[in-house]
């Protein structure tokens, strides 16, 4: 399997603009994870799905961000309109969950933000 | 008291020797206790992990300490090695088929030769 695969690697864009992450879970894997990773707060969940149902948003920072999981091997997170505190670098990862045994979290190479 | 307090911020060891990363939680209900481990540009990824009803978990070099009742929990790599570099993560997660895991702060690990 090729991994956890997101995309873009690098997105820089000017405040106010409207950015889309993308998501490729590992196939099978139930749950699926966004994370946003910056110095000041480190790695913080954004928003989880399980079976492509939105499970947990409470950390998602506010109305500007959604995300969606229209099927098991694609979710989108979109943030509408961008700020330049939202400049980080974001994650998803993906996990089969207890039915497969484990809570490990595999995650993808991440997309680095740039919001001038 | 969801957090994990992770200390320190960061590490410089040399090759050879024992790098020590201690974590706190609050939490009584979290049951599971991985670390995960970060180089530069990537993702992270699990290392070890470990659950309150044992003490100690070995794997290679990697070692997790576990203190149930003073709720803490420590990463020790022995004969650590420049490749150990990277940025290594406590977290917490309450198990039971719940699958949010808390993450602590992160301590960035630097082995010298």
């Amino acid at each position: 399997d090729a991994g956890v695969i997101q995309s873009p690697r690098h997105e820089v864009t000017e405040m106010g603009q409207e950015v889309t992450l993308r998501c490729k879970p590992i196939s099978g894997h139930d749950y699926l994870f966004w994370y946003r990773q910056t110095m000041m707060r480190g790695l913080e969940l954004l928003i989880y799905f399980n079976n492509n149902v939105p499970i947990d948003d409470s950390g998602m920072p506010e109305d500007r961000f959604s995300a969606k999981m229209p099927n098991a091997s694609f979710s989108t997170l979109k943030i509408q309109p961008s700020e330049p505190r939202d400049s980080a670098v974001y994650f998803c990862a993906s996990s089969l969950g207890l039915a497969g045994g484990s809570y490990e979290q595999y995650f993808g190479p991440g997309t680095r933000l740039t919001v001038t | 008291q969801q957090q994990v307090k992770q200390s320190p911020q960061s590490l410089i060891v040399q090759k050879g020797g024992i790098s020590i990363i201690n974590c706190a939680y609050e939490n009584t209900a979290f049951d599971y206790f991985p670390w995960y481990q970060q180089f530069p540009g990537k993702g992270p990824a699990l290392l070890i992990a470990i659950r309150p009803d044992v003490s100690e978990k070995k794997e290679g070099r990697f070692t997790i300490s576990f203190n149930k009742s003073a709720k803490q929990f420590s990463l020790h790599i022995m004969d650590s090695q420049p490749g150990d570099s990277a940025t290594y993560f406590c977290a917490a997660s309450r198990g039971g088929g719940y699958q949010k895991v808390t993450f602590g702060t992160g301590t960035k690990l630097q082995v010298i030769p």
